[in-house]
């Protein structure tokens, strides 16, 4: 199986400052369509994962444009330009280029 | 609006079964891989099953082969895991998704808590 190593796995942040996850898989995400299927969810305490970027950089709807995604090959990084309180929560890559599909062990975001 | 309630989740004694539910409206169920995502307390993610849209083709993760079974009705919007001679291994928050895991992989349930235990 592919493994997703996520770093850091802890993350305290100051209310408007910016935040970045770093995620590496072990295989390169590269499907034989061309496409990288390289996700990223927000997990809040006491819910369901909720997906804010699909194949690297695409928003999913309503999501902010705080977020952004960029990366390619095995190389991968979540960005929050400005931490708000609503962020704190678990974040994790997941790869769906290979089956099965796999997560990073997740980053856990919190304020300081 | 798009939503996946999960039903089923129990306390089952390990080598038992059990059966999840997932009801799904808002969206075109048949047009849809769908699957199921598990995680165990306090853990990560694990894909475990997913289904083509119209039930030809199955794929699971190792761990469980052979016991588990994923299945739809598309008539009744409707995607199940049958889940047979369960152990402590299979505790664990499953959660139903949309999507196969490639493609679309959103929304996903509410979740419903599985324990295997004696």
């Amino acid at each position: 199986d592919v493994v997703m190593t996520q770093s850091p796995l802890s993350l305290p942040v100051t209310l408007g400052q910016p935040a970045s996850i770093s995620c590496r898989s072990s295989q390169s995400l590269v499907h034989s369509d061309g496409n990288t299927y390289l996700n990223w969810f927000h997990q809040r305490p006491g819910q369901s994962p909720r997906r804010l970027i699909y194949k690297v950089s695409n928003r999913d709807s309503g999501v902010p444009d705080r977020f952004s995604g960029s990366g390619s090959g095995t190389d991968f990084t979540l960005k929050i330009s400005r931490v708000e309180a609503e962020d704190v929560g678990i974040y994790y890559c997941m790869q769906g280029t290979h089956w099965p599909p796999t997560f990073g062990q997740g980053t856990w975001v919190d304020i300081k | 609006e798009v939503q996946l309630v999960e039903s089923g989740g129990a306390l089952v004694q390990p080598g038992g079964s059990l059966r999840l539910s997932c009801a799904a409206s808002g969206f075109t169920f048949s047009s849809y891989w769908m699957s199921w995502v598990r995680q165990a307390p306090g853990k990560g993610l694990e894909w475990v099953a997913n289904i083509k849209e119209d039930g030809s083709l199955q794929n699971y993760v190792d761990s469980v082969k052979g016991r588990f079974t994923i299945s739809r009705d598309n008539a009744k919007n409707s995607l199940y895991l049958q889940m047979n001679s369960p152990t402590a291994e299979d505790t664990a928050v499953y959660y139903c998704v949309r999507g196969g895991g490639r493609g679309v992989s959103d929304p996903w349930g509410q979740g419903t808590l599985v324990t295997v235990s004696s």
